[in-house]
């Protein structure tokens, strides 16, 4: 149990378009996602914590209208990154705590982007 | 500010030596600290906190709040213990984690 998706798993696109990816706990709900990145050889920098239903929460020097976050659902919260440059190629993975309670995180597998 | 510290980037022990992977952190409030662990090509999973006094995998770790340490032991590595520990703080409402860089544990046979 407690699986976490993200769709892409990877993506390449062309520097100046958006990119959506996804978050999906499959066998429970989430109440609060969080959406991390990791540059190469450098340790998970939380970007943002989703909520359902409400704003996230962006950490320090996270531009908001950069990275997009929805979480529209109980099961799913999207991170889009727009206009993206080849400076926001990196590895992003999202966590998800459940509704049920705890404070285990159980994370996705992450989505690695390189804009070109 | 909270932060969490891994002096060690990369760790290679002989199979049947024991292991220490080493964690500091600095946090005003009350600390739970949590050890993570990523093998290769596989996701992040938690492997143990310091609320549960578990052991798992053979792995312990004890919270010192005085040397505000973390520290992560076991007393013989396995192979396939090789993999990338990643030692973690949480905080605030939304449990807020703030990762350490990482220690590749490399568990030579």
């Amino acid at each position: 149990g407690a699986v976490v998706s993200q769709h892409p798993s990877w993506v390449i696109c062309k520097s100046g378009t958006s990119v959506k990816i996804e978050c999906r706990s499959l066998d429970f709900q989430a109440t609060t996602m969080f959406w991390y990145r990791q540059f190469p050889k450098q340790s998970l920098m939380l970007m943002a914590t989703s909520n359902e239903g409400s704003k996230a929460t962006y950490e320090q020097g996270v531009e908001k209208d950069k990275f997009l976050i929805n979480h529209a659902s109980l099961t799913l919260s999207t991170l889009t990154v727009t206009s993206a440059h080849p400076e926001d190629s990196s590895f992003y993975i999202c966590s998800a705590l459940p509704l049920a309670g705890g404070k285990t995180q159980y994370f996705g597998p992450g989505t690695r982007l390189l804009v070109l | 500010a909270q932060r969490v510290t891994q002096p060690e980037k990369l760790l290679s022990v002989f199979k049947g030596a024991p292991v220490e992977l080493k964690c500091n952190y600095s946090y005003s409030g009350s600390p739970e600290l949590f050890w993570y662990v990523q093998y290769s090509r596989q996701r992040l999973q938690l492997l143990l906190r310091h609320i549960s006094r578990e052991s798992i995998k053979g792995f312990t770790a004890d919270l010192n709040k005085g040397e505000t340490s973390f520290h992560l032991k076991k007393p013989f590595a396995q192979e396939e213990d090789s993999a990338m520990y990643y030692c973690a703080l949480h905080s605030g409402g939304y449990q807020k984690v703030t990762f350490g860089i990482g220690t590749k544990l490399q568990v030579i046979p």
